[in-house]
């Protein structure tokens, strides 16, 4: 069976610039989460998804935002791109929500310059 | 002060020996998740716990709610063990706290 999968792997932006990460669940998984690991620090909680519905959000400003699109997959979205951002973004999949085994996918590293 | 704490921070062990990563939650919680971390950064689950004990090959994991403190346990170490080992929890709230995380290093 197919993993989480995440596209795309690596990105550069530019500051002020705009970008959309995507994350395809495991099949059959309901529920994506979304996290930001800046290099050196652990992850930190950004949003949960569970039937196309935010059920969660952790402490990140209004620029960031998500949705969740019928077949379960997931878009996070950053306006107005700062060098802060600049992390690896990873999306989990599991069942129901966060009460539920998490799988990880392999990350998009974003880059802003 | 952050809601899940981790000890140690950094861990060497020799191979073969018995290895404990303690963490510690300060906010009611709905599970606790042990998750380990390669270099690279893909992120494994390795347990989800609301009560009691459970186990994988060499790995145990433990919490007791009443202390809000769980454990790690890794049995006859071995340099593959080598990653990062993160605690988190989910809370009623719908929020996912990660601890810090372990640095664990076994040396052959």
């Amino acid at each position: 069976d197919a993993g989480v999968t995440q596209s795309p792997t690596h990105l550069i932006k530019t500051r002020g610039q705009h970008v959309t990460l995507r994350c395809s669940p495991i099949s059959g998984h309901k529920s994506v989460s979304w996290y930001q690991q800046v290099l050196g620090q652990g992850p930190q909680f950004i949003f949960q998804y569970y039937e196309k519905e935010e059920r969660g959000r952790g402490n990140f400003p209004d620029r960031f935002s998500a949705r969740q699109f019928p077949n379960y997959s997931s878009e996070l979205n950053v306006n107005a791109l700062l060098l802060g951002d600049s992390a690896l973004y990873l999306c989990a999949s599991s069942l129901r929500g966060l009460d539920y085994e998490q799988y990880f996918g392999p990350g998009t590293r974003l880059t802003v310059t | 002060k952050n809601e899940v704490e981790q000890s140690p921070q950094n861990l060497t062990a020799q191979e073969g020996e018995f290895i404990t990563i303690n963490c510690s939650y300060s906010v009611g919680i709905s599970a606790l998740h042990w998750l380990q971390q390669h270099p690279g950064g893909g992120i494994v689950s390795l347990f989800m716990l609301s009560s009691g004990k459970k186990k994988h090959g060499r790995l145990i994991a433990t919490i007791n709610i009443q202390e809000k403190h769980s454990s790690l346990h890794i049995t006859a170490s071995h340099p593959r063990d080598s990653a990062v080992y993160i605690c988190a929890v989910s809370n009623t709230g719908n929020q996912f706290y990660f601890g810090t995380g372990t640095s664990l290093t076994v040396i052959p």
